[in-house]
């Protein structure tokens, strides 16, 4: 299994307060993603790093931002959080080469009150 | 963009042969993934196709059409722990990088 984890695994908080997600690899891995998961919708992309300090926006970015300062951690922050953002957050890796398949990581699940 | 499409749910029973289509509308075609998902769990690779044709793997095969914008994966003699939910994503360029999209899977519900 490749080396990546989550923190925190669940977190309850309420609206308008910041929350902070951190997602680690041990595979020194080129690209780091986040992505959403609600019923209904799937998985859909917020925002990808391609290297350190490269990053670039996915399909559901608003009130998101990420940071990648190390190859290893990769954080997305939600400035102000929203009901709306009750979901659970995947972060996943692959390194960039063919066929560059992607893996997850176990999932935060976050509730926003 | 992409557009892509699966089935929400299909049900099956074990020891049987359940085939998930998958078809898709992209511009810069990089390759097709398959995942598994159980429920309350990441998703898992299962299978990628970027050629035309059939990729075997044990009891799972996925087949590859780019003329058409189409995939399926068939699972083979069917046991229950194969009910989950796949995943279908399609890996497209974005900027410098092949970002994939995922469609929004198929639960497969496995009967005895």
């Amino acid at each position: 299994d490749a080396g990546i984890t989550q923190s925190p695994r669940h977190k309850v908080t309420e609206t308008g307060t910041p929350v902070t997600l951190r997602c680690h690899q041990t595979e020194n891995h080129r690209y780091m993603y986040w992505y959403r998961q609600d019923p209904g919708h799937g998985l859909r992309l917020i925002h990808y790093s391609y290297g350190v300090k490269d990053t670039d926006k996915g399909e559901v970015s608003d009130g998101y931002s990420v940071s990648r300062s190390k190859t290893e951690d990769f954080l997305l922050t939600l400035e102000s959080a929203t009901s709306s953002q009750t979901s659970v957050y995947f972060c996943a890796i692959s390194d960039g080469g063919g066929p560059d398949t992607q893996y997850f990581g176990p999932g935060t699940r976050l509730t926003v009150l | 963009g992409q557009n892509i499409d699966q089935p929400t749910e299909m049900t099956a029973t074990e020891g049987a042969i359940v085939q998930i289509n998958c078809t898709y509308q992209t511009s810069g075609f990089n390759g097709l993934f398959w995942y598994q998902q159980h429920a309350g769990e990441a998703p898992t690779f299962l299978s990628y196709n970027v050629l035309d044709g059939l990729e075997e793997k044990g009891r799972f095969s996925s087949f590859l059409s780019r003329s058409k914008g189409y995939s399926y994966l068939l699972l083979k003699e069917l046991q229950m722990k194969d009910s989950a939910s796949y995943l279908c994503a399609v890996r497209d360029r974005k900027g410098g990088s092949y970002i994939p999209t995922f469609g929004r899977g198929t639960s497969l519900i496995v009967h005895p």
